[in-house]
């Protein structure tokens, strides 16, 4: 798991706020990813990124936003965000193949009031 | 669209005994199909994946899956339950893009494993 490192683990924020997640990668890996896993549904895609350049946005609100600044870290910055917002965030990485495989992070538990 | 169907919230079985946690997938094209763990507060770990070859693929503590293209399914399976193996067990599959490249995983809804001493 430390191939993929997630911060904060644990994150309560008010709907008015502004906070990111980070999430870095030590595998080498050219593509990544942000997931979020809520209560009793399958793990939604977020985003795609490949080699820093966006390439799948799945209809995510605009609240959340997305950015690569280099193949080994990805943020989401969050604003304004939903009490139904609060769910577990997870990072992905792999190289940009078909046949790879994706390794998660440890995820981000967030609590929106 | 591509689709994963894990039948079973809930699956128990006696530690020593053999355990399957079923999966079926839809897909349009050739599917690559993953089997994810995922234990309390923390991430997905990858058991094993299927990408072309022998149906019958090894993995991680034991476990192994048997595609059926046949029956489009991917059951996970492990001869003989361990009271550790209880988790929740996520199936995912990918399907090639127009132009190359890693789409994000589709998963089923997961199935929680419970293996009782």
């Amino acid at each position: 798991e430390t191939g993929v490192t997630q911060t904060p683990r644990h994150l309560v924020m008010g709907m008015t706020n502004k906070k990111s997640l980070k999430c870095e990668q030590h595998l080498g890996h050219n593509a990544m990813y942000w997931y979020k896993q809520s209560a009793k549904k399958p793990l939604e895609l977020m985003f795609v990124y490949s080699l820093e350049e966006r390439v799948e946005n799945n209809s995510v609100p605009s609240r959340f936003s997305p950015e690569c600044p280099n193949s080994s870290h990805l943020f989401l910055h969050l604003h304004t965000l939903q009490p139904e917002d609060s769910a577990l965030y997870l990072c992905a990485s792999s190289l940009w193949a078909v046949r790879e495989t994706q390794y998660f992070g440890p995820g981000t538990r967030l609590l929106v009031l | 669209a591509q689709s994963v169907a894990q039948p079973e919230d809930q699956v128990n079985v006696a530690e020593g005994n053999p355990l399957t946690v079923k999966c079926t997938y839809s897909v349009s094209g050739n599917p690559y199909l993953f089997w994810y763990v995922q234990y309390p507060n923390r991430g997905l770990q990858f058991l094993l994946k299927y990408i072309t070859g022998d149906n019958l693929v090894k993995g991680s503590y034991g476990f192994e899956a048997e595609f059926n293209k046949s029956q489009t399914s991917f059951h996970l399976k492990k001869p003989s339950a361990l009271v550790s193996d209880s988790a929740l067990y996520f199936c995912a599959v990918r399907v090639d893009r127009a132009g190359g490249g890693a789409d994000g995983l589709t998963f089923g809804k997961g199935t929680h494993l419970i293996i009782q001493p």
